[in-house]
């Protein structure tokens, strides 16, 4: 299952600062999704692409933003961290939209303290 | 109301039990239904599509009744392997995204 990989896989990080994670997959989907997970609020998504420089915005899109330049990679950037933005934060790919089921990277735990 | 409600359980278990959960939804335009299981600390796996004739993978079964806008799993013989949280999730109409919604999850434990 390593078509799907997340970078970093933990990260700590002071309130205010701007945080990168990336998600890189090898199955040339044209899919890519990014979703937090919280105790109490299951998975929520943040933004998603369907193509290169393709994007838009999922439901709890605010204080980020995401960029995918390339088919494999999509980012997911914090613009300046906050404490509630400490989560577990999930990239996912699909081969269709989202009719087909995704396969999920392994995650990153973000804290920001 | 959640858009997509789940009993959180945690349902305990012993080893070769039936397990079966639900997992309802508001959005009477819901067109695709599937299963994860995930466990502690690790990243959701699909674990079943949901058709709307039922289908059966080994020990699992899963099912949809869209007049009364549900979802079931049914876990037959329970192996202690089967612990995990269930996650349902529910599509609206095929758009980019699918719209798709995550339940909360249900928590499973089998006992030996």
């Amino acid at each position: 299952d390593a078509g799907i990989t997340q970078s970093p896989r933990h990260k700590v990080t002071e309130t205010g600062t701007p945080v990168t994670l990336r998600c890189h997959q090898t199955e040339n989907h044209r899919y890519m999704y990014w979703y937090r997970q919280d105790p109490g609020h299951g998975l929520r998504l943040i933004h998603y692409s369907y193509g290169v420089k393709d994007t838009d915005k999922g439901e709890v899109s605010d204080g980020y933003s995401v960029s995918r330049s390339k088919t494999e990679d999509f980012l997911l950037t914090l613009e300046s961290a906050t404490s509630s933005q400490t989560s577990v934060y999930f990239c996912a790919i699909g081969r269709g939209a989202a009719s087909y089921g995704y396969t999920f990277g392994s995650g990153t735990r973000l804290t920001v303290v | 109301r959640k858009e997509v409600e789940q009993d959180p359980g945690p349902f305990n278990v012993p080893e070769g039990a039936t397990v079966a959960f639900n997992c309802t939804y508001s959005n009477s335009a819901s067109q695709s239904f599937f299963w994860y299981r995930q466990d502690c600390r690790k990243e959701p796996k699909l674990l079943m599509s949901v058709y709307s004739s039922g289908n059966e993978d080994g020990r699992f079964t899963a099912q949809l009744n869209r007049a009364s806008q549900y979802i079931s799993l049914l876990i037959r013989d329970s192996k202690l392997s089967d612990s995990a949280t269930y996650l349902c999730v529910v599509n609206e109409a095929d758009t980019n995204a699918g719209k798709s919604t995550f339940g909360d999850g249900t928590t499973l434990t089998v006992k030996p």
